[in-house]
C-alpha cells in the first residue's frame, strides 16, 4: 500500500517558466512533509518542508503548498533553472507513535529543465 | 563539515555471497538510518538507530539483512546469501533527532548489483 504517491514520473518545463510537483498522501496522520531532490549518483538533498498545520512554505524559488482535505501537495519552483533538473521525492513523516522519524518516500518526479 | 559518507560505492557480488556495506554518518548525529531504492521505486525503510535505544528493524524485509551501529558512529549494514532482488542502491541518512520536519542527510549511497 503506497502511502505517498507520486503519478507523474517525469516532467519537462522551459527554463525560466514555472515547475509544479505533485504528490498525495493517503496517511491522514502525517504531521510532516518534505521534499527531497536526488541527482544521479548522489544522495538525496533536503530541499524544503511543511507542517501539516500550514498551508504553504515558501523559501527561495521553492514554494510548497498543501491542502490537507485532498491529501495533496505540491512544490512550485519558479522560474526554473537547467540546474534544477534532478528527481524530486516527497516524503512524510508523523510524530506520534514513537515513529518519528521514519521517512515515507514517494517513487520519484524526473524534472527536466530545456535551456 | 564532512557529509555522511558510504563505502564501496559500488558492489558487483555473486548470488549467495554476503556483503558488507559501511556508513559513516555526520559528526554528531545521533539517528542513523538505512534505506534502498530499487529500481523504479522510492526509498524505502530497512532499519533505524538512535543512540543507546534498541534498533527499530521493522523495515528489514528478511532475516538475511542485519545491521549495526558500533561506537554510536559508523554502521554497517550486512546481507547474507545475497539474492538477485537485493540489487538496489542502499542509502545511509542521520540526523539529530527532535521534534519537527526532522531533516535526514543522505549519503551518496552504495550501488549493489547481485549477479
Amino acid at each position: 500500500d503506497q502511502q505517498v504517491k507520486q503519478n507523474s514520473p517525469s516532467l519537462s518545463v522551459q527554463e525560466g517558466r514555472i515547475s509544479i510537483l505533485n504528490c498525495d498522501y493517503t496517511n491522514s496522520m502525517f504531521d510532516y512533509f518534505l521534499w527531497y531532490k536526488k541527482y544521479p549518483a548522489e544522495g538525496p538533498t533536503f530541499l524544503i518542508s511543511i507542517s501539516s498545520i500550514k498551508d504553504k512554505n515558501e523559501d527561495g524559488r521553492f514554494t510548497v503548498f498543501l491542502n490537507k482535505s485532498a491529501k495533496h501537495l505540491s512544490l512550485h519552483i519558479v522560474p526554473s533553472q537547467p540546474g534544477d533538473s534532478a528527481v524530486y521525492f516527497c516524503a512524510a513523516k508523523y510524530v506520534r507513535g514513537g515513529s518519528n522519524y521514519k521517512l515515507t518516500f514517494g517513487k520519484g518526479t524526473l524534472l527536466t529543465v530545456n535551456p | 563539515g564532512a557529509g555522511v559518507s558510504q563505502s564501496p560505492s559500488n558492489k558487483v557480488t555473486e548470488k549467495g555471497k554476503d556483503v558488507e556495506l559501511r556508513c559513516d554518518p555526520i559528526s554528531g548525529h545521533t539517528a542513523l538510518y538505512w534505506y534502498r531504492q530499487s529500481l523504479g521505486q522510492g526509498l524505502e525503510f530497512l532499519i533505524y538507530f538512535q543512540g543507546n535505544s534498541a534498533p527499530d528493524k521493522s523495515g528489514l524485509p528478511s532475516d538475511r539483512f542485519s545491521a549495526e551501529r558500533t561506537g554510536g558512529s559508523v554502521s554497517t549494514l550486512t546481507i547474507q546469501r545475497t539474492q538477485q532482488e537485493d540489487s538496489a542502491v542502499y542509502l545511509c541518512a542521520s540526523s539529530f533527532v527532535g521534534v519537527g520536519a526532522g531533516e535526514q542527510y543522505f549519503g551518496p549511497g552504495t550501488r549493489l548489483t547481485v549477479t
